[in-house]
């Protein structure tokens, strides 16, 4: 079955590490997105890559870094210079537009 | 970007219908109305979309404003699996423009048994 998957689905890390969430997918799609969801809020943009070997910084980059060597793949690395690390990340790929988006389970990242 | 606005919660009984309002005034003639919906832990589920005209799926029926500056999404017979929170979104497909979906807070659905 095709679908988008994201590993680990719990993470913890100590303060100053970075670490990189892994986003595969392989609906074929080419555009792929990294969102944050912080407890009770909406869904913020990080990054979004709408072709491989190339992205874009969303609303929320700083912090934050991304490559998009291969299609199936955005990893996401949560560096040690985002302030505020805790939170339930959310990848999502999508077709050409108008298209909608399949997002992944997400990843509970929890910094201490 | 274009915004959307939805009302925070919004409750309704098991087997009745539900209507779901989004305001998109600012919207533009390239932009197609996405739902998608939330259960707690799990990444949003797409639900529907549409450009002008009414639309329906297994899911759910889409009603779109004639001057498009609004929308409701339509569960027919609410159940208590459909709790969740429902996000109004705008897509533009007009390729000169960022692909950078903006998701507000949405709304909270609770369903009462």
């Amino acid at each position: 079955d095709g679908g988008i998957t994201q590993s680990p689905k719990y993470l913890f890390r100590k303060e100053g590490q970075n670490v990189t969430l892994s986003c595969e997918q392989n609906l074929n799609h080419d555009a792929m997105y990294w969102y944050r969801q912080d407890p009770g809020q909406g869904l913020r943009l990080i990054y979004y890559s709408q072709i491989v070997n190339d992205f874009q910084k969303g609303d929320i980059a700083e912090g934050y870094s991304v490559s998009r060597e291969k299609k199936e793949s955005f990893p996401l690395t949560v560096t040690s210079a985002q302030k505020n690390p805790t939170a339930f990340y959310l990848c999502a790929s999508s077709m050409t537009r108008p298209y909608g988006y399949t997002f992944g389970s997400g990843t509970r990242l929890t910094v201490v | 970007d274009a915004k959307t606005t939805q009302p925070n919660s919004m409750e309704s009984n098991e087997e009745e219908p539900v209507h779901l309002p989004c305001n998109h005034s600012t919207i533009s003639g390239t932009d197609y109305i996405h739902w998608y919906r939330q259960l707690p832990s799990q990444g949003p589920e797409y639900v529907i979309h549409g450009l002008t005209s009414n639309v329906n799926n297994r899911m759910a029926s889409l009603a779109i404003a004639e001057d498009r500056k609004s929308s409701t999404l339509i569960l027919h017979r609410a159940t208590l699996r459909d709790a969740a929170v429902y996000y109004c979104i705008l897509r533009d497909v007009n390729p000169n423009r960022d692909d950078k979906i903006i998701f507000g807070k949405g709304t909270r659905l609770h369903i009462l048994p």
